[in-house]
């Protein structure tokens, strides 16, 4: 079946470090790919996107490149923030099925000042 | 626009007892799902809905029992609460478009069971 694997954390970062969290994923077909962040205490909610190879999902200055060949979907920032200190989830579904969405364990990040 | 919301917030049960949890959500969407959520293994589905008065099982179904009388509302119910059903329930609603399926989830429940 469908699974995602991501890098275990926690992640600990200094403000301004570079971010990579690596995500990958075993499929059929070609399912759309997911980035969700959860803040402490909250639920999660969907940080960016991917939908067909090749693809870049980005938004709030994180990115991930849909990567058909190597099966990943590893998001990056270019300069955290301590407000970026949250646990990340890689997430896949497809468009069958109830939309079933299989995500990863999660990666807690830490941003230190 | 409230979103997605989740009642109650926090529940301690001693083993045996029995619960429900609410899922609210005012955004017209067709899709529902419950999760929990626990340490190191992320989140999987319990149930979830593609309709009203639609359910189906999810990963792991077991324990629990769920209803979707109302487009709006989504039922998690616990017959007979086990410790092992500690966790952190999470319900979610969607409304799959041109393939993608963004899920909006709302802030959790915290269940204890004792």
């Amino acid at each position: 079946g469908d699974s995602v694997t991501q890098m275990e954390g926690p992640v600990t970062l200094s403000e301004e470090a570079f971010l990579t969290i690596n995500c990958t994923y075993t499929a059929t077909g070609y399912p759309s790919l997911f980035w969700y962040v959860q803040y402490p205490g909250e639920g999660l909610q969907l940080l960016l996107k991917a939908t067909k190879a090749d693809d870049k999902g980005s938004n709030k200055g994180f990115e991930a490149t849909y990567r058909k060949e190597t099966t990943s979907f590893h998001l990056e920032k270019g300069s955290v923030q301590v407000s970026d200190s949250a646990v990340y989830f890689c997430a896949l579904t497809h468009d069958t099925g109830g939309f079933k969405t299989i995500f990863g364990a999660g990666t807690r990040l830490f941003v230190k000042a | 626009n409230a979103g997605v919301t989740q009642t109650p917030k926090f529940r301690v049960l001693k083993t045996g007892q029995s619960m429900t949890l609410l899922c609210a959500q005012d955004m017209n969407h067709e899709y529902m799902y419950w999760y929990r959520q626990d340490p190191g293994m992320g989140l999987r589905l319990i149930h979830y809905s593609v309709g009203e008065g639609t359910t189906a099982k999810g990963e792991v179904p077991d324990g629990y029992n769920v209803s979707r009388l109302k487009k709006q509302n989504f039922l998690l119910g616990l017959e007979s609460a086990a410790p092992s059903q500690t966790s952190v329930y999470f319900c979610a609603s969607s409304s799959p478009s041109g393939g993608i399926n963004e899920q909006f989830f709302g802030p959790g429940t915290r269940l204890t069971v004792l």
